[in-house]
């Protein structure tokens, strides 16, 4: 079946750090892949997303390459800071013409000062 | 960006009531809005799809009869619990999905429901 598998959490980073959140899917077809986040208290957000292979999705310093050939769309940030503290939750879209995600189980990510 | 209103945020009923959540698109139509439950640390499980005018589709293992899906106009959806066990107890978030193609799905803020 159709899954997304994220890496557990929490991560827990000193401001400034390189960030990774690894996730791996399984799916029928050809997903589209996404990243959202989600602040205490609040719903999802969309963060990036990529349609198709070797798409790059960036949006705020985040970025995450879509790899067919190891199924990933792996979440990377270069300088985190205390205001991402956050879960980010990575999903697929199995049919293009519906907005039905199926959803990792999310990583909570801490930036401490 | 296109904007999706959940209420109540929370709530918080006694056992044997019903419960009833509301999802809003506030400046789009939505002919297609999902409903998802999240356990803690856990990842979001679709309950079912609503769809306007229509009966909403339910995901396998989730009881229609028990939460109970109505979507009457183009921008309202509702999700009512009934007769609410504190195994219900969950945050429950609704997307609303945009006519474009392909259609992006946007999220409501969510609602903490306690049931005692």
């Amino acid at each position: 079946g159709n899954s997304v598998t994220q890496m557990e959490g929490p991560v827990t980073l000193s401001e400034e750090a390189f960030l990774t959140i690894n996730c791996t899917y399984t799916a029928t077809g050809y997903p589209s892949l996404f990243w959202y986040v989600q602040y205490p208290g609040e719903g999802l957000q969309l963060l990036l997303k990529a349609t198709k292979a070797d798409d790059k999705g960036s949006n705020k310093g985040f970025e995450a390459t879509y790899r067919k050939e190891t199924t990933s769309f792996h979440l990377e940030k270069g300088s985190v800071q205390v205001s991402d503290s956050a879960v980010y939750f990575c999903a697929l879209r199995i049919a293009s013409n519906t907005g039905k995600l199926i959803f990792g189980q999310g990583t909570t990510l801490q930036v401490k000062p | 960006g296109a904007v999706v209103s959940q209420h109540p945020s929370r709530v918080i009923c006694k056992s044997g009531t019903s419960v009833k959540i509301e999802c809003r698109s506030l400046d789009f139509q939505a002919t297609t809005m999902f409903w998802y439950r999240q356990f803690p640390k856990q990842s979001l499980m679709l309950m079912a799809t609503s769809n306007e005018g229509s009966k909403a589709t339910y995901e396998q293992g989730v009881e229609k009869d028990k939460f109970l899906i109505n979507h009457a106009s183009l921008t309202l959806s509702t999700l009512t619990v009934t007769s609410a066990h504190p195994e219900d107890s969950s945050f429950y978030i609704c997307s609303a999905q945009d006519s474009y193609n392909p259609p992006e799905a946007f999220f409501g803020q969510g609602t903490r429901l306690t049931v005692v």
